[in-house]
């Protein structure tokens, strides 16, 4: 039962460095979604994808990039990260558009990620 | 646009008080849902409940139970007897139609002490 899987679960780069976040599902479902918690913020969305081969920007998306490589993992990258991309990354995923999985969303244990 | 409230911050209570924890919210969406989640402190989200829009029925799970009042845009959640595993924070969340992301309250952290 490993559900949504992350990884790295910590990561620590310098200004400038580039890195990609994975995730992968097992549960088949068809969205998946990256968000960003920081303190007193709660999680807010950077990008999303409803269904394999589609992405889409969330509320917070500049910055990052995102690759639905397949039905099972969604990536998301920094380019060039800064200081202000510290924070704790977390993928979801969800069966969406079928009643019975009731749109809920199932979240990785995250990553915890700092850049100097 | 979707906008979730979490007015507190920050609460403590002894062991086996009731707590509640207010969730107010704002959408345009006629069809909509309501979700918690508890955040423990080894940093996962573990779904709690979901509640759609049509449906303003009480629930009670255990110790838990959640009130959704359509009426004052709120979805409370009462914890009764509260125990140090309690010891949380807990995020209310909203998700329209479309592509159901969702848009999460800043949360409350609750302390259960012993």
């Amino acid at each position: 039962n490993a559900g949504v899987t992350q990884t790295p679960k910590f990561q620590v780069l310098k200004t400038g460095q580039s890195m990609t976040l994975q995730c992968a599902q097992d549960m088949n479902h068809n969205s998946m979604y990256w968000y960003r918690q920081d303190p007193g913020m709660g999680l807010r969305l950077i990008y999303y994808s409803a269904s394999e081969g589609t992405t889409d920007k969330g509320e917070v998306p500049n910055g990052y990039n995102v690759s639905r490589l397949n039905k099972r993992e969604f990536s998301l990258r920094l380019e060039s990260a800064a200081p202000s991309q510290t924070s704790v990354y977390f993928c979801a995923s969800t069966l969406r558009g079928q009643i019975i999985a009731k749109n809920i969303q199932y979240f990785g244990a995250g990553t915890r990620l700092s850049v100097l | 646009a979707q906008k979730v409230t979490q007015a507190q911050t920050e609460i403590s209570v002894v062991e086996k008080e009731d707590v509640t924890l207010d969730c107010v919210y704002e959408t345009r969406d006629t069809t909509y849902y309501l979700f918690w989640y508890k955040q423990p402190p080894s940093g996962e989200l573990v779904f709690l409940i979901r509640r759609n829009s049509f449906d303003e029925q009480n629930e009670i799970s255990g110790r838990y139970s959640w009130n959704f009042q359509k009426s004052t845009s709120s979805f409370n959640f009462t914890i009764t007897a509260s125990q140090v595993v309690d010891s949380a924070v807990y995020f209310c969340a909203l998700s329209g139609t479309g592509a159901n992301n969702l848009f999460f309250g800043t949360g409350t952290r609750l302390t259960v002490i012993p």
